[in-house]
């Protein structure tokens, strides 16, 4: 069935360094594919999304690149602050599906440091 | 226009006891998912609904938990005679419907079984 695997944490880097989560996927098909962020004590907040090969989405600094080739959609941000210290849950949504049901994958714990 | 709201945030039970959470979803969408995370992992599906209709609940243990959508009021997520291993976060995400556009999740119930 479809999944998602991400690199396991906790990803502990110093404020302004260079942040990669790696992600991949397994679906059938061109799944809509998308990053979500929980901070301490919080609800899931969608970070960014993209819904077809190469598109790259964006929002506050991180950046994704839906590579079919790859099956992955890596999360990237050039310089982490310490208030980017959270979860961060990479998710697929199968094409071809009645309705909305995501599969998450087990989630990365980033933690920065000043 | 308020997110999904969910109540209570936290919630403590002593083993046996009946656990009810509610749900309102964002306004517009007529979609709710609940999800459990347990400590340290990843988000499972648990079950699907709309108004009056469970759509799918093959996330959802056999016994003791069950769910609903009314037609009017919250979404309801109900855990009978809970036991310590329910102790976990549980989301509820709602969606206007398949439009790939991922959900709206709520900022969750803590539930603590003592």
């Amino acid at each position: 069935g479809d999944s998602v695997t991400q690199m396991e944490g906790p990803v502990t880097l110093s404020e302004e360094a260079f942040l990669t989560i790696n992600c991949t996927y397994t679906a059938t098909g061109y799944p809509s594919l998308f990053w979500y962020v929980q901070y301490p004590g919080e609800g899931l907040q969608l970070l960014l999304k993209a819904t077809k090969a190469d598109d790259k989405g964006s929002n506050k600094g991180f950046e994704a690149t839906y590579r079919k080739e790859t099956t992955s959609f890596h999360l990237e941000k050039g310089s982490v602050q310490v208030s980017d210290s959270a979860v961060y849950f990479c998710a697929l949504l199968p094409m071809k599906t009645s309705y909305d049901k995501v599969i998450f994958g087990p989630g990365t714990s980033l933690s920065v440091i000043p | 226009n308020a997110g999904v709201m969910q109540n209570p945030r936290h919630l403590v039970r002593r083993r046996g006891q009946e656990a009810r959470l509610r749900c309102s979803p964002m306004k517009g969408h007529s979609h709710v998912y609940w999800y459990r995370q347990l400590p340290e992992e990843g988000l499972k599906f648990m079950v699907y609904l709309q108004k009056e209709n469970i759509i799918d609940e093959s996330g959802m243990p056999k016994e003791r938990f069950s769910a609903e959508f009314p037609k009017e009021g919250p979404s309801i997520l109900r855990i009978q005679q809970v036991v310590r291993g329910d102790s976990a976060a549980y989301f509820c995400a709602s969606s206007p419907g398949s439009d790939n556009y991922g959900y709206t999740f709520g900022s969750g119930t803590r539930l603590t079984v003592v």
